[in-house]
């Protein structure tokens, strides 16, 4: 059963333009959503997070937005670069405090930036 | 570099074999995390250790264990290998336990033949 699901493998975008990435989760007690990026032979690095207190949460190009009703969060890149071609991965947790430990991931985007 | 330091980078090793993947976490951090991703997989949390201690347990297999050392490096070790072990496996470390400060290394990518 998979808690956080992002439904498209793949998204190609313009540079210059927006890229939005999707992510769902089921799991009514996840309070704390990351976003990350990874690139090939290296490992995940983390880009931004978002607590369920919040809808919106913004750091230069990157705005992640929750909406807990839908269970649905959002990564917006804007604007896209070639370098942000990489493979994005979102997670979920319970808690972000010390009794957090584990997230669980999504299988990831692969967000390809076409010059 | 992360700080994050996962050896081997890669190993190639046949069925019914066991392997030890070992993981130097960032300086001054306390927990470890294993995660696996296999093909077409997120990242499967495993286990997680806080300063020597084991704090939580996932989707581990009883053929798999895990533990941290005085000096904090953590050792995953794989037994009676099957083909559908084949992954990569991250570490992670972060200072305290709490999943705000994850640092993930580069992995281990496992292969099974």
């Amino acid at each position: 059963d998979q808690q956080v699901k992002q439904n498209s493998p793949s998204l190609s975008v313009q540079e210059g333009r927006i890229s939005i990435l999707n992510c769902d989760y089921t799991n009514s007690m996840f309070d704390y959503f990351l976003w990350y990026k990874k690139y090939p032979a290296e490992g995940p690095t983390f880009l931004i997070s978002i607590s369920s207190i919040k809808d919106k949460n913004e750091d230069g190009r990157f705005t992640v937005f929750l909406n807990k009703s839908a269970k649905h969060l959002s990564l917006h890149i804007v604007p896209s670069q070639p370098g942000d071609s990489a493979v994005y991965f979102c997670a979920a947790s319970e808690g972000s405090g010390a009794g957090s430990y584990q997230l669980t991931f999504g299988k990831g985007t692969k967000l390809s930036v076409i010059p | 570099d992360s700080g994050v330091t996962q050896t081997p980078k890669h190993l190639i090793t046949a069925t019914g074999q066991r392997v030890t993947l070992r993981c130097s976490p960032r300086s001054g951090d306390l927990s470890v995390y294993w995660y696996q991703q296999s093909l077409d997989q997120g990242l499967q949390f495993l286990i997680q250790y806080y300063n020597g201690e084991e704090r939580a347990k996932g989707n581990i297999l009883e053929r798999f264990s895990a533990q941290q050392f005085p000096d904090l490096h953590s050792e995953l070790n794989l037994s009676s290998l099957e083909l559908g072990d084949s992954a990569l496996y991250f570490c992670a470390s972060s200072v305290a336990t709490g999943v705000g400060g994850y640092t993930f290394g580069s992995g281990t990518r496992l292969t099974v033949v």
